[in-house]
């Protein structure tokens, strides 16, 4: 079983709609969360990290349950510019980070 | 936020040369970095983790004598693929946390490697 799995999607959305994606995590004892952006041919970039309250950047919002181990993300009022693969990641208590496989999302005009 | 750097950016080598990558945190020290792989449509995996000034881990199935890693100091890290092959062919990235931003983790833009 992968430590994080993800939809892969793709979600094809139209601009201005909302989207919203999960990922699970086998590993209990993952002490931190986090979502990372990833444009084609590119470098992850950290989006937001995810707190056990649930926790909001523009229109982005993240939630994390951990008693289910899964964590969302939520997009509202999609831009073109949103348009990318979407990495859940999960840290153990050594650094090390493990990867979902991604969530494509295409915002159309 | 903090820089981390990759070189070359991308590489096309022959079947059997050895290719080596360069990664380096430029405004931070890091005593660990970590080396990623991704091929296409799929997920970064861990491939291992550069100890400064102690040997590397590996992941389970990762070949240490294929892939080199050497931490010198504490802003440098390389990746040597040895007797590279074409399945070798893939995008490497590394990453450093950054203790004093509570250990966020900082990609370099990543190596494309093409083995002919």
């Amino acid at each position: 079983r992968k430590e994080v799995e993800q939809d892969p999607g793709p979600f094809n959305v139209p601009e201005g709609a909302t989207v919203a994606f999960n990922c699970t995590y086998s590993n209990s004892a993952s002490q931190s969360f986090f979502w990372y952006r990833q444009d084609c041919r590119k470098e992850p970039k950290l989006l937001m990290s995810v707190y056990s309250s649930g926790n909001e950047d523009g229109r982005f919002t993240a939630q994390l349950n951990r008693a289910s181990q899964y964590i969302s993300l939520l997009i509202r009022d999609s831009k073109l510019s949103d348009s990318a693969t979407y990495l859940c990641v999960v840290k153990s208590n050594d650094y090390k980070l493990s990867f979902g496989a991604g969530t494509t999302v295409t915002v159309r005009a | 936020g903090a820089v981390v750097s990759q070189h070359p950016s991308w590489v096309i080598c022959k079947s059997g040369t050895s290719v080596k990558i360069e990664c380096r945190s430029l405004d931070f020290q890091a005593t660990t970095m970590f080396w990623y792989r991704q091929f296409p449509k799929q997920s970064l995996m861990l491939m291992a983790t550069s100890n400064e000034g102690s040997k590397a881990t590996y992941e389970q199935g990762v070949e240490k004598d294929k892939f080199l890693i050497n931490h010198a100091s504490l802003t440098l890290s390389t990746l040597t693929v040895t007797s590279a092959h074409p399945e070798d062919s893939s995008f490497y990235i590394c990453s450093a946390p950054e203790v004093a931003a509570g250990d966020t983790q900082y990609f370099g833009p990543g190596t494309r490697l093409t083995v002919l």
